[in-house]
């Protein structure tokens, strides 16, 4: 079964400071992973997507993330945090084959100090 | 282009009730999903559908059911709602596999 887990549920970073939020998958096929960030009261907006070709991934708003397989992870980066980034990041797997299913993790909420 | 729309935003319902969630999808896809949002739980996936097919169901009692139509619009059913059916219900559409969920803004409900 796959599974997602997101290290840190809070991160809290200074504006203009690097964010980095941690992400761990565990699958038994090539996985497709994703990161979606919420703001309150919305739905999931994709920030990014790996599927199998580069395993560095640029997305939206200035966030990149690094395939490792060998570490199985991919972790959420942005070299230069703004306030409008605080909102809550879930990271997400799914497998290759079959029905698209997500499997999130738990999420990490994101606070941007002034 | 229009992204997923789901009515309606917000619902109170009493237990012992059902309800109907509806979402239409981006236009041209036909894949469409339905995951509920909780504090406790996180977000759980419930069904997916494919040109009116089920393709996969998540771990959820039979109280929660839905359908698409053959124009890809979708809802979502729970009968007997219960105090912990209280949740944010997110659906998604697709084109396909890999090209990632564009999620609507949520259908957001009480059961009281």
């Amino acid at each position: 079964a796959q599974s997602v887990t997101q290290l840190g549920s809070h991160v809290s970073v200074s504006e203009g400071a690097l964010v980095l939020l941690r992400c761990n998958y565990s699958s038994s096929v090539p996985p497709y992973l994703f990161w979606y960030v919420q703001y309150p009261n919305q739905g999931l907006q994709l920030l990014l997507k790996y599927t199998s070709a580069a395993t560095l991934v640029k997305g939206i708003n200035g966030f990149e993330a690094e395939f490792k397989k060998s570490e199985t992870s991919f972790h959420l980066t942005k070299p230069s945090a703004h306030m409008s980034d605080a909102a809550e990041y879930f990271c997400a797997v799914s497998d290759l084959q079959g029905a698209q299913k997500l499997v999130f993790g738990q999420g990490t909420r994101l606070t941007i100090n002034p | 282009k229009a992204g997923v729309t789901q009515t309606p935003r917000y619902l109170i319902k009493t237990r012992g009730q059902q309800v109907t969630l509806s979402c239409s999808p981006i236009s041209g896809h036909r894949s469409v999903s339905w995951y509920q949002q909780t504090p406790g739980q996180g977000l759980q996936f419930l069904f997916e559908y494919f040109s009116e097919t089920q393709r996969n169901k998540g771990n959820f009692p039979g109280r929660f059911s839905g359908r698409q139509f053959s124009n890809s619009r979708s809802e979502m059913n729970v009968s007997t709602l219960e105090l912990g059916d209280s949740a944010l219900y997110l659906c998604a559409s697709s084109l396909e596999t890999g090209y990632g969920y564009t999620f609507g803004s949520g259908t957001r409900l009480t059961v009281v």
